[in-house]
């Protein structure tokens, strides 16, 4: 059975520190792997990652995959409190069928910075 | 451009009462997505349709059924709701990549 499982599933933390936010997968014909920040409504996308060791960077956040060890990982440096959010990964599933990606959320890590 | 939008926000039915959910996107998808989100789970897709005309059974079907008569349109029904369908239901959509675009969510209680 497919699964993604995210570590930890709650953090808090103090404006300006450095979080990393885990991610293992076990995904059948996995091709992706994604990264969502859900706030308080729909999920938005920040990341895509199809390639082992090739860091993929926007402002304060960067991930990373490894395709070897089934595992990625989410930083966010100098986090501030917009940063506070659940943060989702989510493996990308190939199928036979035309066009269908599916997707195989994680739990979620629930992410709280305090000013 | 509205994106992704879903009617209505929120809504509460009895056992047995029956509803429909409405998606609609304005991005020309030809992918879209009916997810439900529960506590302490991940979203699971309950259908999905690969273009217009077209669907196809997600991992938590049962329960549901959905149309997709024109394709900026995607309904998700309820025939006949049980509590076990209380949940927070999102629409997406996409293009191809596993990058998919999420509406705000319809809180849905069934007592």
């Amino acid at each position: 059975e497919d699964k993604v499982v995210q570590s930890p599933l709650s953090l808090v933390v103090h404006e300006g520190d450095t979080v990393t936010l885990n991610c293992s997968y076990e995904v059948t014909n996995f091709r992706s792997l994604l990264w969502y920040k859900q706030e308080k409504k729909a999920p938005t996308f920040l990341f895509m990652l199809t390639s082992s060791g090739i860091e993929k960077k926007s402002g304060r956040l960067s991930s990373i995959l490894d395709k070897k060890e089934l595992f990625s990982i989410l930083n966010i440096t100098a986090t501030q409190t917009g940063d506070s959010a659940v943060y989702l990964c989510v493996g990308g599933r190939g199928t036979i069928k035309k066009g269908a990606q599916k997707l195989v959320f994680g739990q979620g890590t629930r992410l709280t910075i305090n000013p | 451009n509205a994106g992704v939008t879903q009617t209505p926000k929120f809504r509460v039915l009895k056992t047995g009462q029956s509803m429909t959910l409405l998606c609609a996107q304005d991005m020309n998808h030809e992918y879209m997505y009916w997810y439900r989100q529960d506590p302490g789970m991940g979203l699971r897709l309950i259908h999905y349709s690969v273009g217009e005309g077209t669907t196809a059974k997600g991992e938590v079907p049962d329960g549901y059924n959905v149309s997709r008569l024109k394709k900026q349109n995607f309904l998700l029904g309820l025939e006949s709701a049980a509590p076990s369908q209380t949940s927070v239901y999102f629409c997406a959509s996409g293009q191809g990549s596993y990058e998919q675009y999420f509406g705000p969510g319809t809180r849905l209680t069934v007592t």
